[in-house]
C-alpha cells in the first residue's frame, strides 16, 4: 500500500506570495490533517479534513487554509507569505479506526525569502 | 500553551543499554498517546501507542508506560541500537485526529 505522498518536496517563495501544497492520502484513509514543524515551535496542528469538510482547526491565522477533494486528496494554501511561514509542512492521514495512529508524509519544505 | 512536554532535548546512550524517553502532559482529556520517530528531511514514523485504559504496551524492543495520575508517559527501548538514533516525539490526543506534540528528544546511541 502506498504511503502518504506530498508534493512538492521543496519550495522557495518570496514574501507576499501565496503557495499551494498537495497531499495524497493512503488508499482508504479519508481523514487528512496538516501540521507545521518549525525549530522553535515544534509540530503544530493546522487543520483536519474529513469527507471534504474541515472538522478540526488549530490556532493559525486565516492566511492558512485547506480543502479536501472527493477522492480524499487535500491541498493547503498559505496566502500573503511571511518569513515566519518558513517551515516543514507535514500531511498526515488516518484510517478512521478508533485508537489507530496518524501516518505522515515526508513533508514539503517551504522557504520564504 | 504547550500541553505535551518533553523536558530532555537530548539523550545519549550506549549501544545495548536501555533508552528511556520521558513525556509529561497537562490535559486530562487526552485518552490516546503515541510515540513517533523522525529522521531529518522525513516525516514522523509511528512507533508505538497506548490508550488511557492501559498502563503498558509492548512492541518488540519498544515499551510505552502510562501513569495517568502523574500525567506522565515514557518510552523504553531495550536494547538500544545505533539505528535508533533519531528525534523522538511524544504526542497526545482526545479526538484521535488532532495530535498535540512535544518538542522532541534527540536520541544518540553510540557504539
Amino acid at each position: 500500500k502506498a504511503g502518504v505522498t506530498q508534493t512538492p518536496r521543496y519550495l522557495i517563495k518570496t514574501r507576499g506570495q501565496q503557495v499551494t501544497l498537495s497531499c495524497s492520502p493512503i488508499s482508504g484513509h479519508r481523514s487528512v490533517s496538516w501540521y507545521q514543524q518549525t525549530p522553535g515551535q515544534g509540530l503544530q496542528f493546522l487543520f483536519e479534513y474529513f469527507s471534504e469538510t474541515q472538522r478540526n482547526k488549530g490556532n493559525f491565522p486565516g492566511r492558512f487554509s485547506g480543502r479536501q477533494f472527493s477522492n480524499s486528496r487535500s491541498e493547503m494554501n498559505v496566502s500573503t507569505l511571511e518569513l515566519g511561514d518558513s517551515a516543514l509542512y507535514l500531511c498526515a492521514t488516518h484510517s478512521g479506526d478508533l485508537n489507530s495512529p496518524l501516518h505522515f508524509g515526508n513533508g514539503t519544505r517551504l522557504t520564504v525569502t | 500553551d504547550q500541553q505535551v512536554k518533553q523536558n530532555s532535548p537530548s539523550l545519549s546512550v550506549q549501544e545495548g543499554r536501555i533508552s528511556i524517553l520521558n513525556c509529561d502532559y497537562t490535559n486530562s482529556m487526552f485518552d490516546y498517546f503515541l510515540w513517533y520517530k523522525k529522521y531529518p528531511a522525513e516525516g514522523p514514523t509511528f512507533l508505538i501507542s497506548i490508550s488511557s485504559i492501559k498502563d503498558k504496551n509492548e512492541d518488540g524492543r519498544f515499551t510505552v508506560f502510562l501513569n495517568k495520575s502523574a500525567k506522565h508517559l515514557s518510552l523504553h527501548i531495550v536494547p538500544s541500537q545505533p539505528g535508533d538514533s533519531a528525534v523522538y516525539f511524544c504526542a497526545a490526543t482526545s479526538s484521535g485526529y488532532a495530535l498535540n506534540f512535544g518538542k522532541g528528544t534527540s536520541l544518540l546511541v553510540t557504539p
